[in-house]
């Protein structure tokens, strides 16, 4: 079934430890964003991608980076975790088309703890 | 950029009444309104959608009404049902997706 993947759905990690969130999509989107949301709660953009080997800054400052080097996947990379990572980080992506705007789909998330 | 302004950012009603959630934008140039729904521990679903050439959509239960010259579309919900239960952010399009802050809907039974 076409959906968008995240993996880990929890983690619980200590300072200072590097980790990789993982986002696949299996619908050929091009378009791939990354929000930080903490629960129900405004939904802050990190990062976005138009395709492979773009990537944007959002609009909330972040310490992650990200990499687009196959359509289908978009890592998020937190180099050294703090407590102050903690939150709800959920992944989105949709058809890039100039004249049709298409809508986000979300990823189930992945709930990141950093102790 | 786009300023989404969404209110209100809670509202709760009785079952059965109209629920309605309003969004102002400020960029006349914006042309996609998509309204989302996230259940508690859920992602957030697209419920409904209209665009800038549309003035009204309906889709059983809930409506979407767009007024391009004031600039602001809301979201009609009627006859709640407590499974409405629910965060909704509203959204518009420029060039990419940008959010209101959310309004937690709680529908009592």
């Amino acid at each position: 079934e076409a959906d968008i993947y995240q993996t880990p759905r929890y983690l619980v990690i200590g300072t200072g430890k590097k980790i990789t969130l993982e986002c696949s999509q299996t619908m050929g989107h091009d378009k791939m964003y990354w929000y930080q949301q903490d629960p129900g709660m405004e939904l802050h953009l990190i990062h976005y991608s138009y395709g492979v080997n773009s990537t944007e800054k959002g609009d909330l400052s972040s310490e992650s980076t990200v990499s687009r080097i196959r359509t289908e996947h978009f890592p998020l990379t937190l180099e050294s975790a703090r407590p102050s990572h903690t939150s709800q980080y959920l992944c989105a992506s949709s058809f890039l088309s100039v004249s049709y705007n298409s809508p986000l789909h979300f990823g189930n998330g992945t709930r990141l703890t950093v102790t | 950029g786009e300023n989404v302004e969404q209110h209100p950012s809670t509202l709760s009603v009785q079952e059965g009444d109209s629920a309605v959630i309003k969004c102002t934008y400020s960029d006349s140039a914006s042309n996609y309104f998509p309204w989302y729904k996230q259940e508690l521990g859920k992602r957030p679903q697209l419920i409904i959608d209209i665009r800038s050439n549309v003035g009204e959509k309906k889709d059983q239960r809930i409506a979407v009404t767009l007024n391009k010259t004031a600039k602001h579309f809301s979201l009609h919900i009627t006859e709640t049902q407590p499974e409405d239960s629910a965060v909704y952010f509203c959204a518009v399009s420029l060039g990419r997706l940008y959010f209101g802050r959310g309004t937690q809907l709680t529908v009592w039974p």
